[in-house]
């Protein structure tokens, strides 16, 4: 099985910061590895699809980047709406599941 | 694109619970679904895939041999056939689309969930 790992498991930050966010796999995955948001109560949302695409409606200030085992969401000038919990997810191989990371909360 | 789970409840360890989801707004007979779930206050697990054309099937190990994804393209609707349920089965169960027929493994729409809990 690929074990996912994300670091910070929480921050602080303020309207305004650029926020990076670590993803790292237990194996090489190339570039399929996707990002999501979820507010509390809510269901998630897909924010970014294999590494670095945006997906469609979501704001240019989020960003994604990275290969192989390592990988970086990014938010620039993080907005109000933008507090909530992030998931890394692979998906390189529907036989091994498509394992989600533990998570970082993005806090005020 | 609307994604409508139901099916949830209180059930004791051991017994069987299915659950569905409605879909609507797209082409379902053409694009993999998944379920994934939430233990209450956690992180999120997924559980099970199953390709447009319901031959192809993917579980967690967590859940294999015991939940059993299946599809009715006619009917619209996902399903998920949950046996021999312990306690770390409790959690809220999503239902998501997946953007290929095979199954990328993106979740690119959710349903707002059914919630599944386990106890005696």
């Amino acid at each position: 099985d690929i074990q996912m790992t994300q670091s910070p498991s929480s921050l602080s930050a303020s309207v305004g910061d650029r926020v990076t966010i670590t993803c790292r796999t237990s194996q090489n995955i190339g570039r399929y590895l996707n990002w999501y948001q979820q507010k509390p109560g809510k269901a998630p949302k897909l924010l970014i699809y294999t590494a670095s695409n945006l997906q469609s409606g979501v704001p240019s200030r989020f960003s994604g980047s990275g290969s192989g085992t390592d990988f970086t969401l990014t938010i620039n000038f993080l907005q109000s709406e933008d507090f909530a919990t992030y998931y890394c997810q692979q998906s390189h191989s529907a036989p091994q599941g498509f394992t989600f990371g533990p998570g970082t909360k993005v806090e005020i | 694109v609307q994604l409508v789970e139901s099916g949830g409840g209180v059930v004791q360890p051991g017994r069987s619970l299915r659950l569905s989801c409605g879909a609507s707004g797209f082409t379902f007979s053409t694009l993999a679904m998944h379920w994934v779930r939430q233990a209450p206050g956690k992180g999120l697990e997924w559980v099970a895939l199953i390709s447009s054309d319901g031959y192809n099937k993917y579980y967690a190990d967590s859940v294999k041999g015991r939940f059993v994804i299946s599809r009715d393209n006619f009917k619209n609707t996902l399903y998920l056939q949950m046996n021999s349920l312990t306690v770390e089965d409790t959690g809220l169960y999503y239902c998501a689309r997946d953007p290929a027929a095979a199954g990328s493994g993106e979740c690119d729409y959710w349903g707002q969930g059914t919630r599944v809990t386990v106890s005696s």
